[in-house]
């Protein structure tokens, strides 16, 4: 078990460059979740997969906002036209869901830190 | 919508001592999640800690306990004999039951300092 494996760590990019991270989830988890934490405040949820389909997305997804999992495994995350309030950690967690058993943790990866120059 | 409030923003306790960090919560829900995680400075988020809501029984996990008062939407963490590398930031969060897409919802944290 390596763990939520997240690339890059850190990102500097210009406004209205797009950007894109990458998520390696725990090889077995068939759930895998975006959030968005900002300076002093805790994960927000973006949205989240269960094997490839993307289920569920919140409203602070803008349309700039774009996420796939094309084969249920990895999962990346890309903003276009980036803007100055984009600036924060983008984190990305996953957990195996199982019928019938009860809520699995979320496992979290270290982050990408976005920073809009 | 489920809320997470977490009303201490920082909290300092000496080495070996206890300190009890407060999470209160709204929900309409009679049954779902509670979780305390951890997250050092520029490390990951760790979980510490789970509560079943329909668990009368509070959890604990070694130094880590909490105190689960469903009727007053009430989830403390209890730290005994802190340590050094407690020093994080913890985060109260809540998650619904099977069903829906378990997403979690955070407070926005306490910041712990341990004090040598």
């Amino acid at each position: 078990d390596t763990g939520v494996s997240q690339d890059p760590r850190h990102k500097i990019t210009k406004r209205g460059q797009n950007v894109t991270f990458r998520c390696d989830p725990i090889s077995e988890h068939n759930r895998l979740y975006w959030y968005r934490q900002t300076l002093g405040q805790g994960p927000e949820f973006l949205t989240y997969f269960q094997n490839e389909a993307q289920l569920e997305k919140s409203r602070l997804l803008s349309d700039r906002f774009s996420a796939e999992r094309p084969k249920g495994s990895f999962s990346t995350l890309e903003i276009q036209r980036t803007e100055q309030g984009d600036s924060a950690m983008y984190l990305c967690a996953s957990s195996l869901m199982r019928q019938g058993a009860s809520n699995q943790p979320q496992h979290f990866g270290d982050g990408t830190r976005l920073s809009i120059l | 919508a489920q809320t997470v409030t977490q009303s201490q923003p920082e909290m300092s306790v000496q080495e070996a001592e206890t300190v009890t960090l407060s999470c209160t919560y709204d929900t309409s829900e009679s049954d779902y999640y509670l979780f305390w995680y951890k997250q050092p400075p520029s490390r990951q988020m760790i979980l510490v800690i789970r509560q079943e809501a329909y668990k009368q029984q509070n959890a604990t996990e070694n130094r880590f306990s909490v105190n689960f008062q469903k009727a007053a939407k009430s989830f403390s963490l209890k730290i005994s004999d802190s340590q050094l590398g407690d020093a994080a930031m913890y985060f109260c969060a809540y998650q619904e039951t099977q069903g829906g897409s378990e997403k979690l919802v955070f407070g926005k944290g306490t910041k712990l300092t341990v004090n040598p």
